[in-house]
């Protein structure tokens, strides 16, 4: 089961910013925050992910709260191409070859 | 460089046929991973390799379902007698050690008729 929960779905005008919510209050101490988006029927591609520290890369920013419990993934400037399935999960890093689990995700709506 | 490949990339068959469904990862990519995708659906954990040692199979949704990776590289997913239910889109993703991201191939649309 995912150890995550996320809207079903949000809606964004193009060129303002997205926050994408994720409530993961059972994360453990080793558990890393990913971001995954899926566009149409593609493959999900990878965005950004996170221990504790926020962070920001080219696509996104990833604020995680101090208690680690919940996390939002920013999207600066929304353009209609940012139109996805965006997933929240949560799982041991480093080493890999860790079990992932995808929940249901976030159907993110950019509008112009 | 070239990125996850998957074969056939659509493959329809006759229910109580047995299919393979093929991973080649990116090369040099250590950790393999095998997922199953319902229309609408977020991607749903089958199995998952470290080199050729298969690490965790508890998303294996039965016996019928099965997975190798005899040398560490390319990947076979294998489903015995084939039912209706198994009909989604199998996607295969790849890491390297120690990396965090994950790179998915195109998947195999399977329909079982």
């Amino acid at each position: 089961d995912a150890k995550t929960t996320q809207p079903p779905s949000m809606d964004c005008a193009e060129g303002r910013a997205a926050n994408l919510p994720c409530n993961h209050s059972t994360i453990s101490g080793n558990e890393y925050v990913y971001w995954y988006r899926q566009i149409h029927s593609q493959g999900p591609q990878y965005i950004i992910h996170g221990l504790k520290n926020n962070e920001t890369n080219e696509m996104a920013s990833l604020i995680i709260t101090e208690d680690r419990k919940s996390s939002t993934l920013i999207l600066p400037h929304a353009t209609l191409r940012d139109t996805a399935v965006y997933y929240c999960i949560v799982r041991v890093g480093g080493t890999g070859g860790f079990k992932t689990i995808f929940g249901a995700g976030t159907r993110l709506f950019v509008k112009a | 460089g070239a990125g996850v490949s998957q074969s056939p990339r659509y493959k329809v068959t006759k229910r109580g046929q047995d299919v393979a469904l093929r991973c080649d990862p990116i090369s040099g990519h250590v950790s393999l991973y095998w997922y199953r995708q319902a229309l609408g659906q977020g991607p749903e954990f089958l199995t998952n390799f470290n080199y050729e040692a298969q690490q965790d199979k508890s998303g294996l949704p039965n016996d019928r379902f099965s997975a190798e990776r005899p040398e560490g590289s390319i990947s076979t997913l294998t489903i015995q007698r084939t039912e209706q239910r198994d009909s989604a889109m199998y996607r295969c993703a790849s890491s390297l050690v120690g990396d965090y991201e994950q790179y998915f191939g195109p998947g195999t649309r399977l329909t079982v008729t």
